[in-house]
């Protein structure tokens, strides 16, 4: 019953590592997103996409990059990780117009990275 | 003012109390409104949808939204320890949702 895959649940990468986070989705969304989740800040939006090969960012997109090149895989990477991109990042989907008939995301497991 | 503004708790409760958790927000062009559940080291997952104003009831929960005064809730009855989690709520803007930080809720048996 997975619908979000993120490949990785736990991911220690050291400082100026260039990192990949993947995730897949099998419900045939349009629509993705990445957001990193901290203690007392939140879910912060780094980057979405709305289509294949179309992304936006979002509130937080500095130090980060992200690829579409089919629709159920949305990669986030992480030119050069630093300690402060440290985080839980979760991966969501979901269909287009999102709200409208009660349609929110489905969220992936999460992936906790680690850069030391 | 962040356009969403949610206590982050933690809020405390005994088995088989009413909670209430709430939201504000600035943004009057808010249509859709959610709430997800979170338990710990999972991801978020959608438990109420509401649109508009009014009163939507599943089950124990009761999402409430009041567009005039820009304020949702979401009332559990005879809550349950299995209820103990973190609870967002969200609403959308365009494509992507904004979501509240999250209320921790601990429910004792």
């Amino acid at each position: 019953d997975v619908k979000v895959t993120q490949s990785s649940r736990y991911l220690v990468k050291r400082t100026g590592e260039k990192v990949f986070l993947e995730c897949v989705q099998d419900m045939d969304h349009e629509n993705m997103f990445w957001y990193r989740q901290d203690p007392g800040l939140g879910l912060r939006l780094i980057y979405f996409s709305y289509d294949v090969k179309m992304k936006e960012k979002g509130d937080i997109p500095e130090g980060y990059s992200v690829s579409r090149e089919k629709k159920e895989r949305f990669s986030l990477i992480l030119e050069s990780a630093s300690t402060n991109q440290t985080s839980m990042y979760l991966c969501a989907s979901s269909q287009l117009g999102t709200g409208e008939g009660g349609y929110g995301y489905t969220f992936g497991s999460g992936t906790r990275l680690t850069v030391v | 003012q962040k356009e969403v503004e949610q206590d982050p708790g933690p809020l405390s409760v005994p088995e088989g109390a009413i909670v209430s958790l709430n939201c504000t927000y600035s943004n009057s062009a808010f249509q859709y409104f959610m709430w997800y559940r979170q338990y710990s080291r999972k991801g978020p997952e959608l438990l109420m949808y509401t649109y508009s104003s009014g009163n939507k009831e599943d089950g124990r929960f009761t999402a409430q939204v009041d567009k005039s005064s820009k304020y949702i809730s979401l009332f559990i009855r005879d809550s349950q320890p299995s209820d103990s989690a973190t609870y967002l709520c969200a609403m959308t803007k365009r494509t992507a949702l904004i979501f509240g930080k999250g209320t921790t809720l601990s429910v004792s048996s």
